[in-house]
């Protein structure tokens, strides 16, 4: 079975810029998240999505935001791109938001902000 | 809110040795802990979790892990390391009180090396 997907795999933007970012799932996994890691650090929370309705956000400026289709797949759009912007995003999906549910991660979206 | 602090920005240890690398949890309920591997260029591989039951959780890849509410620790342990295991290691939480809204809180991470 096919894993998370992302797409692109690397992205440069300048400041001022907009980027999306896109997602697939596990198959079957209708809950998915995104998370921010930046160099040095642990992932940091931005979204939870299940069945195309926002579950959570994390403390994250409103020029991130995201939306979930129906058939699961999700995107990460973020405006006015600043240079802290730059990190690995991580798409994350779980078959449902039960608490006891590991998440299984992509291999990221590694964005650079010049 | 839920936190986890992992003391040890590195561990160094010897093939053959065992390996631990620290966690330690902050959360107001009963948590659930996970462990994750990150390997370089790539996401985050599942290794185990602890829900509930038997403090000693077998994972993948020989992986085992210790929670100890007392201590509030979930520790990462292998008997025997391998060069492979080289990698950075997070631990994360989930508070079960906001239902499965909650999201996962990782630690810093803790880069495992482990020498021939």
């Amino acid at each position: 079975d096919a894993g998370v997907t992302q797409s692109p795999t690397h992205l440069i933007k300048t400041r001022g810029q907009h980027v999306t970012l896109r997602c697939s799932p596990i198959s079957g996994h209708k809950s998915v998240s995104w998370y921010q890691q930046v160099l040095g650090q642990g992932p940091q929370f931005i979204f939870q999505y299940y069945e195309k309705e926002e579950r959570g956000r994390g403390n994250f400026p409103d020029r991130f935001s995201a939306r979930q289709f129906p058939n699961y797949s999700s995107e990460l759009n973020v405006n006015a791109l600043l240079l802290g912007d730059s990190a690995l995003y991580l798409c994350a999906s779980r078959p449902g938001t039960q608490v006891y549910y590991e998440q299984y991660f992509g291999p990221g979206t590694r964005l650079t902000v010049t | 809110a839920q936190s986890v602090a992992q003391p040890e920005d590195q561990v160094n240890v010897a093939e053959g040795n065992p390996l631990t690398v620290k966690c330690t949890y902050s959360v107001s309920g009963n948590p659930y802990l996970f462990w994750y591997v990150q390997y370089p260029n790539r996401g985050l591989q599942f290794l185990l979790k602890y829900i509930t039951g038997d403090n000693l959780v077998k994972g993948s890849y020989g992986f085992e892990a210790e929670f100890n509410k007392s201590q509030t620790s979930f520790h990462l342990k292998k008997p025997s390391a391998l060069v492979s295991d080289s990698a950075l290691y997070f631990c994360a939480v989930r508070d079960p009180s906001n239902s499965g809204n909650t999201p996962l809180v990782f630690g810093k991470g803790t880069r495992l090396s482990v020498i021939a």
